[in-house]
């Protein structure tokens, strides 16, 4: 079955470094999307990306935070000054072209900010 | 903001138990979600309700949308050991302006014991 590859499983980072986090979807599927999960706390929404923009993104998606996809295969975020409650499960998502298609959910990227 | 909350947080139930976890909110969504969630790794998905008062049925568990399409249950019957784990419900395209953004439920953390 298709999977949503993400890299890496673990990174542990200084604060204020700049971060990327690697996201290669399901090969034919055309949205993307950022999640997060704090310790303990619900899975929240980061950004929506379609057709090579952001259709979407939630107030944590501040200017520290930014998306890519750079070669029609990887999406990458990008936090660029990381903060000490920046730690969190990043999971990327991707669907397929019909609006009610299920997501399929990466295993995430478990980032530590210290 | 969309909120979904679940009940009831945590479940500790027998083998072979039935047991109800609820999903309400107050914003009406075009579509909810279901998934499964296991420590250390993303959501996967279990169904997708879209029609008012539409029930579907995976095996043991049976899957229900209110008719307001603002709340959902999800029902197992004879609960085995293997059903362990947090249960998410999400809903997405709220009509008052969610977008297609997945909105998460708070999670029911569910434990079957022998």
């Amino acid at each position: 079955e298709p999977e949503v590859t993400q890299t890496p499983s673990h990174q542990v980072t200084q604060m204020g470094q700049e971060v990327i986090l690697r996201c290669v979807p399901i090969s034919n599927h055309l949205y993307f999307y950022w999640y997060r999960q704090i310790l303990g706390q619900k899975v929240e929404f980061l950004v929506s990306f379609y057709n090579n923009e952001i259709s979407e993104k939630s107030e944590i998606f501040d200017d520290q935070f930014s998306v890519e996809r750079p070669d029609g295969s990887n999406f990458t975020l990008k936090i660029r000054s990381t903060k000490l409650e920046d730690s969190a499960m990043y999971f990327c998502a991707s669907r397929g072209r019909r609006a009610n298609y299920g997501y399929t959910f990466g295993s995430g990227t478990r980032l530590t900010v210290v | 903001t969309q909120l979904l909350e679940q009940s009831p947080q945590f479940l500790s139930i027998q083998e072979g138990e039935n047991l109800t976890v609820y999903c309400n909110s107050s914003s009406v969504f075009s579509s909810l979600q279901w998934y499964r969630q296991e420590p250390g790794e993303g959501p996967v998905l279990l169904v997708t309700v879209v029609t008012g008062g539409e029930v579907k049925k995976l095996k043991r568990l049976t899957f229900q949308f209110g008719d307001a399409r603002k709340d959902s249950s999800l029902h197992i019957t004879a609960a085995q050991p293997g059903d362990t784990g947090l249960y998410l419900c999400a809903g997405k395209g709220a009509l008052t302006g969610g977008g297609n953004k997945l909105t998460f439920g708070t999670g029911t953390q569910l434990k079957v014991e022998l």
